[in-house]
C-alpha cells in the first residue's frame, strides 16, 4: 500500500477564497483523522471518521471549517471562505480499529 | 477530556548518551499508546505502538514503557546519533471513540 495520500502537498491562496484538502486513508483502515499543526498549538485534532461517519467534530474551529467522507477511501477537509489565520500545515491520518496510526506527508497551506 | 503533557519540551545531549523522554495523560482509559518521530518540515513516523495489555516494546535503540495506573509513558534512546535529532510526540487511543490525542512534544538535538 502506498500509505496515506495527501493532496495538494503546497496550497497558496488568496483570503476568501474556498480550499479544499484532500486524503485517501490506506485501504482497509476504518478511522480516519484530521489534524492541524501550529507552532503555536501543535498538533490539533480537527475531526475524526468511523467508518465514513464523523464520530467527534468538536476541534473544527469555526463554521468556515467543514469535513466530508463519501466514501471509505476518500476525505476532503474544506475551508470556505479561507482566513491567514488558517494558514497552517494539515494532516490526514487513518488506523485500523484504534491500533498503529499512520500520517500522510501533510498539506502546507498559506492563506494570503 | 484527556490531556497530554511531554517533558522536556526540549533537550540538547551530546552524541553517544542514553536519554529518556516522558508522556503523560490525564485519563488512563486508554487503549494503545503511540510514539512518533517528525522531522522538520515532513510528516509524523511511527516508531512505537504499545498496547493497553503491555507494559514495554521495543524496536532497535528505541524502548517504550507505559504505566497506565500511574498514567506515564517513557521512550528510551540508548547511544543517541546526530540522526535521532528531531521532534518525538506521543499519542493515546482514548476510550469510547477512540480518539488520538497527542503530546505538545520533545524537540530532541543530539549534537557531535
Amino acid at each position: 500500500d502506498a500509505g496515506v495520500i495527501q493532496s495538494p502537498r503546497h496550497e497558496v491562496t488568496e483570503m476568501g477564497q474556498e480550499v479544499t484538502l484532500r486524503c485517501k486513508p490506506i485501504s482497509g483502515h476504518d478511522y480516519l483523522f484530521w489534524y492541524r499543526q501550529t507552532m503555536m498549538r501543535g498538533l490539533e485534532l480537527l475531526i475524526y471518521f468511523n467508518n465514513n461517519v464523523p464520530i467527534d467534530d468538536s476541534g473544527m474551529p469555526e463554521d468556515r471549517f467543514s469535513a466530508k467522507m463519501p466514501n471509505a477511501s476518500f476525505s476532503t477537509l474544506k475551508i470556505q471562505p479561507s482566513e491567514p489565520r488558517d494558514s497552517a500545515v494539515y494532516f490526514c491520518a487513518s488506523s485500523y480499529r484504534a491500533t498503529e496510526a499512520f500520517f500522510g506527508q501533510g498539506t502546507r497551506l498559506t492563506v494570503v | 477530556k484527556q490531556e497530554v503533557t511531554q517533558i522536556p519540551a526540549a533537550l540538547s545531549v551530546p552524541e553517544g548518551e542514553n536519554l529518556v523522554l516522558n508522556c503523560s495523560f490525564t485519563d488512563s482509559a486508554i487503549y494503545n499508546l503511540q510514539w512518533f518521530r517528525q522531522d522538520p518540515g515532513k510528516g509524523l513516523t511511527s516508531l512505537l505502538l504499545i498496547q493497553s495489555s503491555q507494559r514495554e516494546q521495543t524496536s532497535g535503540r528505541l524502548n517504550a514503557s507505559l504505566d497506565k495506573s500511574s498514567g506515564r509513558s517513557t521512550l528510551y534512546i540508548a547511544a543517541s546519533q546526530p540522526g535521532d535529532s528531531a521532534t518525538y510526540l506521543c499519542a493515546v487511543f482514548t476510550g469510547g471513540g477512540n480518539k488520538l490525542t497527542f503530546g505538545t512534544g520533545t524537540q530532541l538535538k543530539v549534537e557531535l
